[in-house]
């Protein structure tokens, strides 16, 4: 079995800092995903990366960066914090670089912009 | 872009009971669906998946996918209170990566 760790757990920024969460994972999955998730609604992609130093937009890009400096972690900048992007920021992997494969998830990031 | 909507947004449903989730999506030539469950404040697992038309039985769960009517289901039969949790369904979007549904939230009673 394998772990997804993210770090920190909470996460409080001031309106327009820039911010930077942090996802490890020990499955040696080669793809990765960054999520939103506002409220216990449903859950919105950021960016995922299918291999090391890749990264694809999701739908919900804008505002934020993303880095994948080494196969096991996954790191996700918002670039200046806005309140309406509160929410609980969820990190994801799955093995192999195809559509259609399991993924498991961190615990999350919960994000407080003051 | 493939868009998944879920039914009901919420649903209280006494211990014993059958409960039925659904999930529409936009584009019939998706191959790929699955249900995750998320406990409250934890991370959200896959609970079954499935690649054809048809049905498929796990337990006290059952998925059920028809893509000439554009519908996919989740139903479980004796419900529990450890059944509570938000419920989201996941398809491919035209990215060719998975897109989730908004979730349905499932208290069970005891």
């Amino acid at each position: 079995g394998g772990i997804i760790t993210q770090t920190p757990k909470f996460l409080i920024g001031q309106e327009g800092q820039k911010l930077t969460l942090k996802c490890q994972q020990n499955f040696n999955h080669d793809t990765m995903y960054w999520y939103r998730q506002d409220s216990g609604k449903g859950l919105r992609l950021i960016y995922y990366s299918i291999t090391e130093n890749d990264l694809q937009k999701g739908d919900l890009s804008e505002g934020y960066d993303a880095s994948r400096e080494k196969k096991s972690s996954f790191s996700l900048t918002v670039t200046s914090a806005q309140k309406n992007e509160m929410a609980v920021f969820l990190c994801a992997s799955s093995p192999g670089t195809g559509d259609y494969a399991e993924q498991f998830f961190g615990p999350g990031t919960r994000l407080t912009v003051l | 872009q493939q868009k998944v909507q879920q039914s009901p947004e919420s649903l209280i449903v006494p211990e014993g009971a059958m409960t039925s989730l659904n999930c529409t999506f936009s584009d019939s030539a998706s191959q790929y669906f699955a249900w995750y469950r998320q406990h409250s404040g934890k991370a959200p697992k896959a609970l079954m998946s499935i690649f054809s038309n048809g049905e498929k039985e796990e337990g006290r769960f059952t998925i059920h996918l028809n893509k000439a009517s554009l519908h996919f289901s989740l139903h479980i039969r004796d419900s529990q209170p450890s059944d509570s949790a938000l419920y989201l369904c996941a398809g491919p979007s035209n990215t060719n990566k998975v897109v989730f549904g908004t979730g349905t939230r499932l208290q069970v009673l005891p």
